[in-house]
């Protein structure tokens, strides 16, 4: 199962959007209505952010959506702000044996 | 209040053992999906293994054989025994739990432990 594919980096502005892209394939992000994206910032764990394609876990502030389309997952972040400045993740299910695909990740700077 | 708090992580030589431990509270390990993902170092998330509520586990391809899952319901923490390791190994291991609900999420994540195998 190869890792789904994210831009390296995405930039914006402070109160300007960014959408980041996540390419997998029909067995994965075009199969399952599964897909989460994660925030990392330096040294930290992982934070969820969206999940279900379009969904927000409690807390999480709604300038962060989801989408999709195809093969396609998109996570769009509106009304950039600082601490918005992270790296990003995709994640897919791809099955029983194999749960979690993840994306290759993309650096968003805000700038 | 949902935790994760993994141990065990260190410096190994490739060909050594190592056994990381996630100790939750909040939830009974046993009633949830829970995984360990990888981050090596400057590199992106990589999942390494699930264990179901139902015992079922499954592995990447590149740990099985070398690594086991394991959880200890009466201690409610999940294991990693990492055996064979290798340069490749070396990475911080995250301990992580499923969405409930039908989701596949990963809704908690511990704060992770390095693991480093080199000579």
């Amino acid at each position: 199962q190869s890792a789904l594919t994210q831009p390296r980096s995405v930039s914006g502005s402070p109160g300007q959007s960014v959408i980041i892209s996540c390419t997998g394939t029909y067995r994965d992000v075009g199969f399952y209505d599964s897909v989460s994206w994660y925030q990392q910032h330096p040294g930290k764990a992982p934070k969820l952010m969206v999940y279900d394609v379009s969904k927000r876990p409690s807390g999480v502030p709604d300038r962060f959506s989801g989408s999709k389309s195809g093969n396609t997952a998109s996570l769009t972040i509106s009304g950039l702000q600082a601490e918005d400045e992270a790296d990003y993740y995709c994640c897919s299910y791809a099955g029983t044996y194999t749960p979690n695909v993840f994306g290759t990740g993309t650096t968003v700077t805000v700038l | 209040e949902v935790q994760l708090v993994e141990s065990g992580g260190g410096l190994i030589q490739p060909g050594g053992s190592l056994r990381l431990s996630c100790a939750a509270s909040g939830f009974s390990v046993s009633s949830s999906y829970m995984s360990w993902v990888r981050q090596a170092p400057g590199k992106g998330l990589e999942w390494v293994s699930i264990i179901y509520s139902d015992g079922s586990i499954y592995y990447t391809d590149s740990v099985k054989g070398r690594f086991t899952i394991s959880r200890d319901n009466s201690q409610n923490t999940l294991n990693l025994q990492m055996n064979s390791l290798r340069a490749e190994d070396t990475a911080v291991y995250y301990c992580t739990r499923y969405c409930s609900g039908g989701s596949w999420c990963l809704d908690y994540w511990g704060q992770g432990t390095l693991v480093t195998v080199s000579s």
